[in-house]
């Protein structure tokens, strides 16, 4: 079984500041992770994954995230904030286990941008 | 190439009627999932059609939920009848079967924009 674990319902950021999104999973295998990002009325897009290959992973607009096993972290940070960041952002894990694509999400993280 | 394409966008229906959700996947995508998210809660999984076929459906709450893929195209999803508790954004996603003995697990799910619903 696995599970994630999103600290931080709300986030709040000023513009140009450090992002940092907290996701720790639980997992009984290693795992896959994912990284997606809901903007207002569209659908969930993906920033990043990380698959076992390098921990640290680089995403799309800026966004990277690190595999820390150690941790059992998958911290998403972007060095500068920017207005359109705003959005809701979800952890997500599934098994290495061939044929399952099924995702275990945690419960999101809502990223405000303060100007 | 076209996205993933759920309809209605919003629906609201009064404590039990019967509401049915399309979702239209990427043309070719043999993958279909449904995934739920309650208010405030995360995005939970409810089934998996490969093609026409029912791979997984733990995640389906009770009966009153019945999900179709005919033909292995769109999918529907209908909720008869529907409960106060059945309330929330229903996501529909899709992806490609992988080849060359790549995980799927690491295959990345295309979603739709989700199909909020709300029963009074």
């Amino acid at each position: 079984a696995q599970s994630v674990t999103q600290l931080g319902s709300h986030v709040s950021v000023s513009e140009g500041a450090l992002v940092l999104l907290r996701c720790n999973y639980s997992s009984s295998v290693p795992p896959y992770l994912f990284w997606y990002v809901q903007y207002p009325n569209q659908g969930l897009q993906l920033l990043l994954k990380y698959t076992s290959a390098a921990t640290l992973v680089k995403g799309i607009n800026g966004f990277e995230a690190e595999f820390k096993k150690s941790e059992t972290s998958f911290h998403l940070t972007k060095p500068s904030a920017h207005m359109s960041d705003a959005a809701e952002y979800f952890c997500a894990v599934t098994l290495t286990n061939f044929g399952n694509e099924k995702l275990t999400f945690g419960t999101g993280t809502r990223l405000t941008i303060i100007p | 190439e076209a996205g993933v394409t759920q309809f209605p966008s919003h629906s609201v229906i009064e404590k039990g009627q019967t509401v049915t959700l399309r979702c239209d996947p990427i043309s070719g995508h043999d993958n279909l999932y449904w995934y739920r998210r309650v208010m405030g809660k995360e995005i939970k999984f409810l089934l998996h059609f490969v093609k026409e076929s029912k791979q997984d459906e733990s995640g389906m709450p009770n009966n009153r939920f019945l999900a179709e893929r005919t033909g292995g195209t769109y999918s529907t999803l209908k909720v008869q009848p529907a409960e106060l508790e059945d309330s929330g954004v229903y996501f529909c996603a899709s992806s490609q079967v992988p080849g060359g003995g790549q995980p799927s697990g690491a295959n990345v799910l295309t979603f739709g924009a989700g199909s909020r619903l709300t029963v009074l």
